[in-house]
């Protein structure tokens, strides 16, 4: 069965970083764009960042630009998110997910979706 | 940053036909994905590429798209449809993903 597992998530103080692990499961990851989206308590979904199958290209959304980092192993199968200088707008159910990107460009949206990880940023 | 327009909320009875729609001026060239959540659950896609509907999801929804709108319609509507809907696609220059700001559909 294909799965994505987000951990790491924790309350932290305003100025600290935490870092966020998708461990996915049940399907070749190296073939996968992966993201991560956030919805902040009682918000809709923002979407955050996101990484090609192959690390070549990285792109993040304006509000956490400069703060935030995502990487991959495709060797363990696992995403990440590097979170510096967290605020509290940054507090959020993280979630991370997959989409599938074909040689022509089209792509299948975010098809698969982990059920999320908490994070709370406050004094 | 760019937008996705959604109407807050959408309400219909048991049976009826509920249509959702999103706006945004990427939308003539980019593909539209719908994404249904239930309270304190994931998203999960019901449409993807304006108007095709992933394997597991009912025939009971479907996605069209005209110029800068799209909209997801849900035919026959029951109570388990009751959930938060979101729109997704891309910004002017097809690399970053933007949602829109999601509808609640109740079901009366």
């Amino acid at each position: 069965q294909v799965h994505l597992v987000e951990s790491g998530g924790d309350m932290v103080q305003p100025g600290r970083s935490l870092r966020l692990s998708c461990a996915a499961s049940g399907f070749t990851f190296i073939r996968y764009t992966m993201h991560w989206v956030r919805q902040a308590p009682g918000k809709g979904l923002e979407w955050v960042a996101m990484m090609s199958f192959d690390e070549s290209d990285k792109y993040y959304a304006d509000s956490v630009k400069g703060r935030f980092t995502i990487s991959r192993d495709n060797s363990k199968n696992t995403l990440y998110l590097q979170m510096n200088s967290l605020r509290a707008e940054d507090t959020a159910v993280y979630y991370c997910a997959r989409e599938n990107i074909f040689d022509s460009g089209i792509s299948n949206g975010l098809d698969v979706w982990g059920q999320g990880t908490t994070v709370t940023v406050s004094s | 940053s760019y937008e996705l327009t959604q109407p807050p909320s959408v309400s219909v009875s048991p049976g009826q036909t509920a249509r959702i729609t999103c706006s945004g001026h990427t939308l003539p060239k980019e593909h539209v994905y719908w994404y249904q959540q239930k309270a304190g659950q994931a998203p999960v896609q019901v449409i993807r590429k304006d108007s095709e509907r992933p394997s597991g999801i009912p025939e009971r929804f479907s996605g069209s798209s005209s110029g800068t709108t799209v909209t997801l319609t849900i035919s026959g509507v029951q109570a388990e449809d009751e959930a938060d809907y979101y729109c997704q696609s891309a910004d002017s220059s097809g690399t970053c993903r933007v949602f829109g700001g999601g509808t609640k559909l109740t079901v009366l």
